[in-house]
């Protein structure tokens, strides 16, 4: 079946380092991919996301490539500050809305 | 814009008993709202889709009986638990996607807690 399988944290980094959080699927079809992001004590919000192979997504500096012959789809970002401190998932979805996720990957930032 | 509220955030309760969350758009109307289960450092499980008017579509696994889904408005999602054992200890999220919307973008509430003794 379909998974998505993300690279485990916590991942600590300080302020302004470059961020590359793994993500890569298994997948029957071509579903589109995403990047949520969830603050503490809010709920997962949208950061990117891919609907197609070689699609980028980007949004407030974070970017993530669509890769078909690798099937991944990284999240990337040249300089972390401390308020992207959060839980990051990858997801898939087929378009049915039913979203299938990674197990989430949380990034410290530090001063 | 597009938010989604939970109540309660947190809830304690007794087993045997049952226990209702509420999942509401504030801001738009939902035809679909979906119930996702989380386990701690696990994924986001969807447990069923709820849509308006109709029954719930369950996720293989998931008890129906158990976990009742009630979609009576297009801003209103319940989802209860009856007779709540230890094992339904969980972190329960719902969200919506706005009717109409040709995105398929998800709106998420924050979470409710539920503790069972």
């Amino acid at each position: 079946g379909d998974s998505v399988t993300q690279m485990e944290g916590p991942v600590t980094l300080s302020e302004e380092a470059f961020l590359t959080i793994n993500c890569t699927y298994t997948a029957t079809g071509y579903p589109s991919l995403f990047w949520y992001v969830q603050y503490p004590g809010e709920g997962l919000q949208l950061l990117l996301k891919a609907t197609k192979a070689d699609d980028k997504g980007s949004n407030k500096g974070f970017e993530a490539t669509y890769r078909k012959e690798t099937t991944s789809f990284h999240l990337e970002k040249g300089s972390v500050q401390v308020s992207d401190s959060a839980v990051y998932f990858c997801a898939l979805s087929y378009n049915t809305g039913k979203l299938i996720f990674g197990q989430g990957t949380t990034l410290q930032v530090k001063p | 814009g597009a938010v989604v509220s939970q109540h309660p955030s947190w809830v304690i309760c007794k087993s045997g008993t049952s226990v209702k969350i509420e999942c509401r758009s504030l801001d738009f109307q939902a035809t679909t709202m979906f119930w996702y289960r989380q386990f701690p450092k696990q994924s986001l499980m969807l447990m069923a889709t709820s849509n308006e008017g109709s029954k719930a579509t369950y996720e293989q696994g998931v008890e129906k009986d158990k976990f009742l889904i009630n979609h009576a408005s297009l801003t209103l999602s319940t989802l209860t638990v009856t007779s709540a054992h230890p094992e339904d200890s969980s972190f329960y999220i719902c969200s919506a996607s706005p009717s109409g919307s040709k995105d398929e973008t998800q709106y998420f509430g924050p979470g409710t807690r539920l503790l069972v003794l």
